[in-house]
């Protein structure tokens, strides 16, 4: 089993319409974020959070929000999906409890279509 | 935020040795060069990182240049596997605890 798990993989929604994505993780890490990425472009940072009460904006935060419901979970909502939204979503922990060293690990990913 | 600059993409040929350049003119005496991998169709995944000095494990070499202004990311002998868009990122003081990744090299390997 993954140890970073998102949910679903695949969605396909419409405009308006309330979309959650979630990311689950065994790793006991406590850091966890979301990225999205388009087609040729990197990956950008939605939101991060530090620990379960520290959540933080990245650069695309607008239209999205989170909630880190306990140490291992993180969810990333859409409260009303427009098509440029539409996106491959990364969900990444990684483990600062011994010292940050800048490794994230990453879920496979959930690809959303927005019509 | 400090920027880099990487090649759009690069070529090589199956066990040769790779060398992926990136420019970070502007980093900052505290930022850490990290390298990323994403191969297709998978999330992206740790390489290496460094500070100063150069840094070798498993995966790769990471050489950085004595200004660090500049660093290369070395494959000692690429494999088919190899094949991926590679990333080179600055992290530490604002953006601390956060990578942000560009659009990075896409790396091709021909057998």
């Amino acid at each position: 089993d993954a140890d970073v798990t998102q949910t679903p993989r695949n969605r396909i929604t419409k405009t308006g319409k309330r979309i959650m994505l979630e990311c689950s993780q065994t790793k006991g890490h406590d850091r966890m974020y979301w990225y999205r990425q388009d087609p040729g472009l990197g990956l950008r940072l939605i939101y991060y959070s530090f620990d379960v009460k520290d959540i933080n904006k990245g650069e695309i935060s607008d239209g999205y929000s989170v909630s880190r419901q306990a140490q291992a979970k993180f969810s990333l909502s859409l409260e009303s999906a427009i098509p440029n939204q539409t996106a491959l979503y990364f969900c990444a922990t990684s483990d600062s409890r011994q010292g940050w060293t800048g490794e994230l690990f990453f879920g496979e990913g959930s690809r959303l279509t927005v019509l | 935020d400090a920027k880099t600059t990487q090649p759009n993409s690069m070529e090589s040929n199956e066990e040769e040795p790779v060398h992926l350049p990136c420019n970070h003119s502007t980093i900052s005496g505290t930022d850490y060069i990290h390298w990323y991998r994403q191969l297709p169709s998978q999330g992206p995944e740790y390489v290496i990182h460094g500070l100063t000095s150069n840094v070798n494990n498993r995966m790769a070499s990471l050489a950085i240049a004595e200004d660090r202004k500049s660093s290369t990311l070395i494959l000692h002998r690429a494999t088919l596997r190899d094949a991926a868009v590679y990333y080179c990122i600055l992290e530490g003081g604002t953006s601390y605890g956060k990578l942000t990744f560009g659009q990075g090299t896409i790396l091709t390997v021909h057998p």
